[in-house]
């Protein structure tokens, strides 16, 4: 079964860097995901797609401090001098034949 | 740029039913494939259903099979998503979605502001 996990919560402090997980389910290691944020009150937003070979796609207007990378059957958002608006929840996404899965999320705290 | 608006959210007893609207603009519509992903109080994000650019082609998540229908129409710039025999656990904020693709559902890049549902009697 195709599952993502991701930890409930992270924090950074303002100007810091961090670096959110998310873990796909076994046997499904090679899978390209998408990663979007979500701000207080508001509706998602595409942050990128990270590729099966490590690239990876950025939305429209996503600054360079989003970056996005994958070990194994890890994958990563890494946001860099965090600034106050960063402060969100962030999902990771991947999709198989005609389905689509969410992770649970990661609350992330900037101090 | 893109732009994805909502509606047809509100109020319904358990057993009811509402039928969504999603007004696109911005870009091709006819040529994307559609999703519409749901949001329970509190909770994260759930995949609801997709739609192939032509409509020819739909998919769901098992929670609402049988139960709602995806549709667009072309011509109108606008996607749909039927939801009958309400039950209290579908009620969540429900998005609309532009996939980069077109007959598949992968990972949606454009969403809208979301329309909120409540099932209640």
């Amino acid at each position: 079964q195709l599952v993502l996990t991701q930890s409930p919560s992270a924090s950074a402090s303002l100007g810091a860097s961090v670096k959110l997980t998310c873990t796909l389910s076994s046997g499904h290691s090679s899978y390209a995901i998408a990663w979007h944020q979500q701000q207080p009150e508001k509706g998602p937003r595409y942050l990128m797609k990270l590729n099966s070979d490590g690239s990876h796609s950025k939305g429209d207007g996503i600054p360079d401090r989003f970056s996005g990378s994958r070990f194994g059957a890890e994958r990563y958002l890494t946001i860099s001098s965090l600034q106050s608006e960063d402060e969100a929840d962030y999902y990771c996404q991947t999709w198989g034949t005609g389905t689509v899965v969410f992770g649970g999320g990661t609350k992330l705290t900037v101090l | 740029q893109v732009q994805l608006v909502e509606s047809g959210g509100g109020v319904v007893q358990p057993g009811g039913s509402l039928r969504l609207s999603c007004a696109a603009s911005g870009f091709t519509f006819s040529s994307y494939g559609m999703h519409w992903v749901r949001q329970a109080p509190g909770k994260g994000l759930a995949w609801v259903a997709f739609i192939r650019f032509d409509g020819s082609n739909k998919y769901y998540a098992d929670s609402v099979k049988g139960r709602f229908t995806i549709s667009r129409d072309n011509s109108k710039n606008t996607l749909y998503l039927q939801v009958n025999s309400l039950r209290a656990e579908d009620t969540a904020v429900y998005y609309c979605a532009k996939d980069p693709t077109v007959v598949m559902p992968t990972a949606p890049n454009y969403w809208g502001q979301g329309t909120l549902v409540t099932v209640s009697s």
